[in-house]
């Protein structure tokens, strides 16, 4: 089926560093990638939408300063959080467009902790 | 306005129980589609089903089957004789034809006492 690799599945880093996420369609082609965070205990929530060739789409108060994204190619998204800072701490999940049963298909998230 | 309602925010059951979560959703659009995924401790989305707004029938997959009705807006999920693998976060969604995202609903926490 659709896979979508996501990495790192946990990364700690120090406030004030940069931690970039990677997210690879492996056996299709993904034009549209969506990146959602979740904090802990809560649903997940869209940040933004990844076109390839082209600026990412946030939504409303996503800071795209602070969450850089790029797709660069048909089967790479990227989520660089930027200065970090211990609130960033959450779960960071992709996901794509696929002909999976879900017409989805997620990757299996980062969990990112800032100290 | 919130798109998707899980009022159960926790629900424990003990082992063998049956469990239905609770699922009310809010769209505009006559096209759409409703999901239900399981997210466990580990935190990876696995995908349980997906429902197309023009497919009202009900399902059954093994020990899980799901009850969609337009009429009340819900899409309400039951697992029968619950083990204790299923405990996880349950997640209910819904993607509009109109656009690309999912609107995921504050997710029920399932635990099954052994």
């Amino acid at each position: 089926g659709a896979v979508v690799s996501q990495h790192p599945s946990w990364v700690i880093c120090k406030s004030g560093t940069s931690v970039k996420i990677e997210c690879r369609s492996l056996d299709f082609q993904a034009t549209t990638m969506f990146w959602y965070r979740q904090f802990p205990k809560q649903s997940l929530m869209l940040m933004a939408t990844s076109n390839e060739g082209s600026k990412a789409t946030y939504e409303q108060g996503v800071e795209k300063d602070k969450f850089l994204i790029n797709h660069a190619s048909l089967t790479l998204s990227t989520l660089t959080v930027t200065s970090a800072h211990p609130e960033d701490s959450s779960f960071y999940i992709c996901s794509a467009r696929s002909w999976g049963a879900d017409g989805y298909t997620f990757g299996s998230g980062t969990r990112l902790t800032v100290v | 306005a919130q798109k998707v309602t899980q009022a159960q925010t926790e629900i424990s059951v003990v082992e063998k129980e049956d469990v239905t979560l609770d699922c009310v959703y809010e769209t505009r659009d006559t096209t759409y589609y409703l999901f239900w995924y399981k997210q466990p401790p580990s935190g990876e989305l696995v995908f349980l089903i997906r429902r197309n707004s023009f497919d009202e029938q009900n399902e059954i997959s093994g020990r899980y089957s799901w009850n969609f009705q337009k009429s009340t807006s819900s899409f309400n999920f039951t697992i029968t004789a619950s083990q204790v693998v299923d405990s996880a976060v349950y997640f209910c969604a819904l993607s509009e034809a109109s656009g690309n995202q999912f609107y995921f609903g504050t997710g029920t926490s399932l635990t099954v006492i052994p």
